[in-house]
């Protein structure tokens, strides 16, 4: 069975500066695609960025880049020059296909501090 | 449409009342998944989809819970009997059958209320 941990209810960071958000992942099989989704007060899932177990390079996505270690099974969402907008509940998942449902971490609320 | 599509936004149930929540997914998207978000959690899957077809519901928490999907586009969820724990927002995805990264894209979800 897969399972997402992210071991941070709550994150502050400065207006402008950088944040890590965490999350291990658990799993037996060998293709997967790990997703960070942000979810605002007003409650829509808004995907962010996605990173396959096959591929290279970690993803990037604008500000945001997941920092991929496969062999410690981390996946963590790196969110460069904070804005106050990305307050937020953001939640880390992971799929082994396309058609298969999505298993969600507990998520991290992420607040920006001007 | 251009996205997925859930009503109603928002509802509130007396205990014991049954409900019916809808889902528009994409135009062409062949997966479905509903899920359900206590307050300060994360979504956790109920059942899914390919077309009309259910392939799993193992995450409905009970039998007073049914969904279909009668055409292989619209789906609704029904609850019978409420009972005050399913309040909860109850968040409808819909996928591409194709490559992973091809993703999910989720309505804005229904939050029901049971008083």
């Amino acid at each position: 069975a897969q399972k997402i941990t992210q071991t941070q209810p709550g994150m502050f960071v400065q207006e402008k500066e950088a944040v890590t958000l965490d999350c291990t992942y658990d799993t037996s099989d060998q293709s997967y695609g790990l997703f960070w989704y942000k979810q605002p007060s007003s409650g829509e899932m808004i995907f962010l960025i996605y990173q396959g177990s096959y591929d290279e390079q970690n993803a990037t996505e604008g500000r945001y880049s997941l920092n991929f270690q496969k062999a410690r099974k981390s996946a963590n969402l790196v969110i460069s020059a904070s804005q106050l907008g990305d307050s937020a509940m953001y939640f880390c998942a992971m799929s082994d296909s396309g058609n298969t449902p999505l298993v969600f971490g507990k998520g991290t609320r992420l607040s920006v501090i001007a | 449409g251009a996205g997925v599509s859930q009503s109603p936004r928002y509802k509130v149930a007396k205990r014991g009342q049954d409900v019916a929540l809808r889902c528009d997914p994409i135009s062409g998207h062949v997966s479905l998944f509903w899920y359900q978000q206590a307050l300060g959690q994360g979504p956790e899957f109920l059942t899914y989809f390919q077309n009309e077809a259910q392939l799993d519901k193992s995450g409905l928490p009970s039998d007073r819970f049914f969904a279909e999907r009668p055409e292989g586009s619209v789906s609704t969820l029904k609850i019978q009997r409420t009972q005050q724990e399913d309040s909860a927002v109850y968040l409808c995805a819909s996928s591409f059958t194709g490559p992973i990264n091809y993703g999910y894209t989720f309505g804005s979800g229904t939050r029901l209320t049971v008083v």
